[in-house]
């Protein structure tokens, strides 16, 4: 199980829109519509953000949303606010037999 | 309300073994569709899936530590248990226990996280 790639960086001003993508294989998210988000500021633990590839859990702003196109899924954070600057990760599950997989964690920088 | 704690040593010597306890609150690990996982991140990395455990006592284990891993649970103390035998620095990293949801499919309740330093 390797890592799912995402970018290293992404940034936008307060109010305007990132994307951040999260790619896989066929064997976690494409395979699977499991794909989850975490958000992560410094020193803190990571917080569930999407679920199911475009769920929010209670208490998580619209401004957040998901998507999913083949192997590679998609955190869109829309009408960019202070308090979004943090790494975002994605995981997939990956199997019955099988853990889960991260990404490479992505931070967002909001200028 | 869930919540959940990581305890263990802070400090391990190269080629200990490592073994740290997740004490959690609001839920029982012997609800069906419940699990703990264990997850780590060395100091400025990603995070890595080490182990889960179930439930129904079913456990998955990361394919590239699992010989090194063992996940226990204890229903009766609401405690899961990882030990991770021959630490090497390289296993320096802040570990985090969480709960798992199967009706999420996600980890949706962290633990603070403990940082366990791997230094003689």
């Amino acid at each position: 199980q390797s890592a799912l790639t995402q970018p290293p960086s992404a940034s936008g001003s307060p109010g305007q829109s990132v994307t951040i993508s999260c790619t896989g294989t066929s064997s976690d998210v494409g395979g699977y519509n499991y794909v989850s988000w975490y958000q992560q500021h410094p020193g803190k633990a990571p917080k569930l953000m999407i679920y199911e590839v475009s769920k929010r859990p209670s208490g998580v702003p619209d401004r957040f949303s998901g998507s999913k196109s083949g192997n590679t899924a998609s955190l869109t954070v829309s009408g960019l606010q202070a308090e979004d600057e943090a790494d975002y990760y994605c995981s997939s599950y990956a199997g019955s037999n099988n853990l889960g997989v991260f990404g490479t964690g992505t931070k967002v920088t909001v200028l | 309300q869930i919540t959940l704690k990581e305890s263990g040593p802070t400090l391990v010597k190269p080629t200990q073994t490592l073994t740290l306890t997740c004490t959690f609150s609001g839920f029982s690990l012997s609800t069906s569709g419940v699990g703990v996982g264990w997850i780590r991140q060395p100091p400025g990395k990603a995070l890595e899936w080490l182990a889960l455990i179930y439930w129904n006592d079913d456990k998955r284990y990361s394919p590239s530590l699992k010989s090194r891993l063992t996940i226990t649970k204890d229903t009766s103390k609401n405690q899961v248990v990882l030990t991770m035998t021959n630490m090497d620095p390289v296993d320096t990293a802040t570990y985090y226990c969480a709960h798992w949801s199967f009706m999420l499919f996600s980890f949706d309740y962290w633990g603070q996280g403990t940082l366990v330093t791997v230094s003689s």
